[in-house]
This record gives structure tokens, sequence and C-alpha cells, in this order.
């Protein structure tokens, strides 16, 4: 069955500084994976998401993910925080053999604190 | 705004109650989907439909919820006899099926911004 293990529940940085939010994922099988922003008091916005096509996954708003099979992970980075990063990032994976693209499994969470 | 709509954004209610929550997806939208997220925890999937079919369910939805596609627009989950565990934000999402089903789909799903559900 696949799962998915965001290893930090809260990150909090400075702005300017790098972001890293970790994701560890367990899939039979060629999995899809995503990530899904959540600032407060809005719905769930898709940052980027990996289909087997190239593994470094350039999303919204400068984050990108790098798919790391050997590792099986899919942690998500930016360069550079900015304030309005401050939300709940979901690491999201999904098969075609569970569940297809109509079910996806979303990591616990981690928010991202960014102070000044 | 042409995004998912939620309706209503907060309900409370006392143990006991029903409840009901609608959905407007995106319009062209085939799939939607009905997702429970405890405080927390990450979305958990509860059911989906494509057009008016309901074509999965989760073992979370229990014989007191029951959700409704009737005409494949909108979607109405209704909870009976709410419980406090019931309490939770229910997410709704949509999403376009592909030219040749999943094979296409993108995987992204669009979400509206909940109803929140507290339960006395």
């Amino acid at each position: 069955a696949q799962s998915v293990t965001q290893l930090d529940s809260h990150v909090s940085v400075s702005e300017g500084t790098p972001v890293l939010l970790r994701c560890n994922y367990s899939s039979s099988y060629s999995p899809s994976l995503f990530w899904y922003v959540q600032h407060p008091n809005k719905g769930l916005q898709l940052l980027l998401k990996y289909t087997s096509a190239a593994t470094l996954v350039k999303g919204i708003n400068g984050f990108e993910a790098e798919f790391k099979k050997s590792e099986t992970s899919f942690h998500l980075t930016k360069p550079s925080a900015h304030m309005s990063d401050a939300a709940e990032y979901f690491c999201v994976v999904s098969d075609l053999f569970s569940g297809g693209y109509n079910k996806l499994i979303f990591g616990a969470g981690t928010r991202l604190a960014v102070h000044p | 705004d042409t995004g998912v709509s939620q309706d209503p954004r907060h309900k409370i209610t006392k143990r006991g109650q029903n409840v009901t929550f609608r959905c407007d997806p995106i319009s062209e939208h085939n799939r939607l989907y009905w997702y429970r997220q405890t405080l927390g925890q990450g979305p958990e999937f509860l059911t989906y439909f494509q057009n008016e079919a309901q074509l999965e369910k989760s073992r979370l939805l229990s014989d007191r919820f029951s959700a409704e596609r009737p005409k494949g627009s909108f979607s109405t989950l209704e909870i009976q006899r709410t419980e406090q565990g019931d309490s939770a934000m229910y997410l709704c999402a949509s999403s376009p099926i592909g030219l040749a089903g999943d094979q296409y789909n993108t995987g992204e799903l669009f979400f509206g911004e909940g109803s929140r559900l507290t339960v006395l």
C-alpha cells in the first residue's frame, strides 16, 4: 500500500534563506508525486507534480522538487523564502494500481513559518 | 470566480443532528471528489464521482454518510446522526477527465476552501 511520510511537522526559516521540506514515500509501483500548498482560509493548490518525466520538477513560486527513486524521496526546495510562502505543505502520492489519480494519499503536512 | 465553491463554510451542530454540505465544481469538470481533513492531518479520500456516477467510496464513509451528484454538476454530502468524531473540514475537489481516461489525467485536483463541521 502506498503511503507518504513528511519528516518535519514544522519548519521555520528566515526570509531570504533556503527552504527544505522533506518527504519520503512508499509505493508498490511507479508513483506519481505531488506537492500541494494550503494557505489559511484558502483551498489546496497544486505546487508541482512528478509523473515519470524529468526527475527535477519545477513548480510555481520558485519551488522545485527532485524525485529520487533510490531514496524514495521527493523533497521540496526553494532557494530563497518569502513571507508569502508561510503555509501548510502536503506531499501527496498516487499510483495507477491503487486508485490512480482518483485517490490521492496525503502526508500529514509540514507547516512552514517564515520570519523577517 | 470560477473555482470550486463549497457551502456552508462553517457549520456548528449538536450531536445527533443531520447536516448537508454542497459543492459546486468547476464547470466542465467531470470528476468530483470529497475528502475529509482533521486537525493536524492531511486530507483523506472519502469518495468520488465521474459525472453522476459514484465510482468509489472509502471505508471511512460509514452508513451515516451519503453523497450524491444527481445531474453530474453540483454534489451534496449528507451526514446523518452526527457524532463528535465527525468534526472536521470537508473538502471538495474537481478535475477534468483526459481524452483517454486516467492515462492522460494530470492528477491535479482543484480544491474548494472547505466546509468546517463542528459537532458539539
